[in-house]
């Protein structure tokens, strides 16, 4: 079975801690996305990666971090810089090279108490 | 800058009532026009479009996309209660990005 997963489902935090969110593919894509979703609101890109070992801030990365050193994996560290953490996140990958549409992961649900 | 506007933002109908979503979008290397459905959880993926004038259809839902008017529809017929979602529209930043509107938030009444 091919698709993304993300864990864990639901993260409790106290504040002022960094957390990591995982994000696993096993569909052979190159590119990964990290977006951020609050209430009523769209996705709003943080980071993405093309290739391994290269990755892009995306619109709100202050506060974030990524690393891309497996093709299959793309965490994101959520650190105490970001000041407001709480939120449903979503991790995604697509290929590149043509039109192709992006699959989502279940999304990651992060509550900083 | 890069973005994707969406309209309504929030709209309700009663069941069997058709609706048309609108989105339009201003990208800087534009590839494609995706539209995809979230209820509660991950997104969806419904329709993408490359080019203009050409209808893409999957049972009552069919988008279109208008590529020298910058701007694409999706439309639902015959709605029912399990098309309450929050539909969302994305443009392709050829291979940088997606780029995602706000969302239509749809609830169908029985």
């Amino acid at each position: 079975d091919g698709g993304i997963t993300q864990s864990p489902k639901y993260l409790f935090r106290k504040e002022g801690q960094n957390v990591t969110l995982s994000c696993e593919q096993n569909l052979n894509h190159d590119a990964m996305y990290w977006y951020r979703q609050d209430p009523g609101q769209g996705l709003r890109l943080i980071y993405y990666s093309q290739i391994v070992n290269d990755f892009q801030k995306g619109d709100i990365a202050e506060g974030y971090s990524v690393s891309r050193e497996k093709k299959e994996s793309f965490p994101l560290t959520v650190t105490s810089a970001q000041k407001n953490p709480t939120a449903f996140y979503l991790c995604a990958s697509s290929a590149t090279g043509r039109a192709v549409e992006q699959f989502f992961g279940p999304g990651t649900r992060l509550t900083v108490l | 800058e890069d973005k994707v506007v969406q309209s309504p933002l929030s709209l309700v109908v009663h069941e069997g009532d058709t609706v048309t979503l609108n989105c339009s979008y201003e990208v800087t290397n534009f590839r494609s026009l995706l539209w995809y459905k979230q209820e509660k959880k991950a997104p969806t993926f419904l329709f993408m479009l490359t080019s203009s004038g050409i209808e893409k259809k999957s049972g009552r839902l069919s988008s279109i996309l208008d590529k020298k008017e910058l701007f694409s529809i999706l439309n639902i017929t015959a709605t029912q209660t399990g098309d309450s979602a929050v539909y969302l529209c994305a443009a392709d930043n050829y291979g940088q990005n997606f780029v995602f509107g706000p969302g239509t938030r749809l609830s169908v009444l029985p």
